[in-house]
């Protein structure tokens, strides 16, 4: 069974620009989250989808960051405009369903704002 | 206070030892629990899910006192490949909503 994937693995860009990732989840799995994880913390849920419908997005700094899953499959999260504290790997797991259901993560995308 | 605390260590003990750490978490209606394992610049994977009753898997033991509002996580006869983080989350939403918050994590390192 192929594991939750993301791109890119790494990247790097000047404050002030703009970047996406991009999240394919396991077959089958209705729920898709977006983590930022900070060196030294744990991860911190950024938004939560059920199929294509938002969850949870209450730490989502919306005025930077959005998030879409159109299709209720593949997600993108992106970043506009990047500030120095956005430099974090960030996570995109998938479970089977909301609530107490285990979480499959990806391998991450490391972001560095330079 | 923060909602799911952790000690971040590092717990450094020798080979063979027991180690147990503990997570507190501040809403009592929270629903559902769980222990992650996180190597060092790798994804977090599951541990195992923590049962009211507690549950045992091989060399480790996860405990929830609800009373007290912990969870905790026992490993017995520890070998060198148990070093890494152990993240606590912990779903603080109700039957209606999720609302996932992982802990900061608890180092371990574990010595020949």
């Amino acid at each position: 069974e192929a594991g939750v994937a993301q791109s890119p693995r790494y990247k790097i860009i000047e404050k002030r620009q703009s970047v996406a990732f991009w999240c394919n989840p396991i077959s089958g799995h209705a729920t898709l989250y977006w983590y930022q994880q900070i060196l030294g913390q744990g991860p911190k849920l950024l938004i939560q989808f059920q199929n294509n419908g938002v969850v949870d997005d209450s730490q989502l700094p919306k005025d930077r960051f959005s998030a879409e899953r159109l299709k209720g499959v593949d997600s993108t999260l992106k970043i506009q405009p990047a500030k120095l504290e956005d430099s974090a790997v960030y996570l995109c797991a998938s479970s089977f369903m909301t609530g107490g259901h285990e979480q499959y993560f990806g391998p991450g995308t490391r972001l560095t704002v330079t | 206070r923060k909602e799911v605390e952790q000690d971040p260590g590092p717990f450094n003990v020798p080979e063979g030892a027991t180690v147990a750490f503990n997570c507190t978490y501040s809403n009592s209606a929270s629903q559902s629990f769980f222990w992650y394992r996180q190597d060092c610049r790798k994804e977090p994977k599951l541990l195992m899910s923590v049962y009211s009753s507690g549950n045992e898997d091989g060399r480790f033991t996860a405990q929830l006192n609800r009373a007290s509002q912990y969870i905790s996580l026992l490993i017995r006869d520890s070998k060198l490949s148990d070093s890494a983080t152990y993240l606590c989350v912990v779903n603080m939403g109700d039957s209606s909503a999720s609302k996932i918050i992982f802990g900061s994590g608890t180092r371990l390192s574990i010595r020949p």
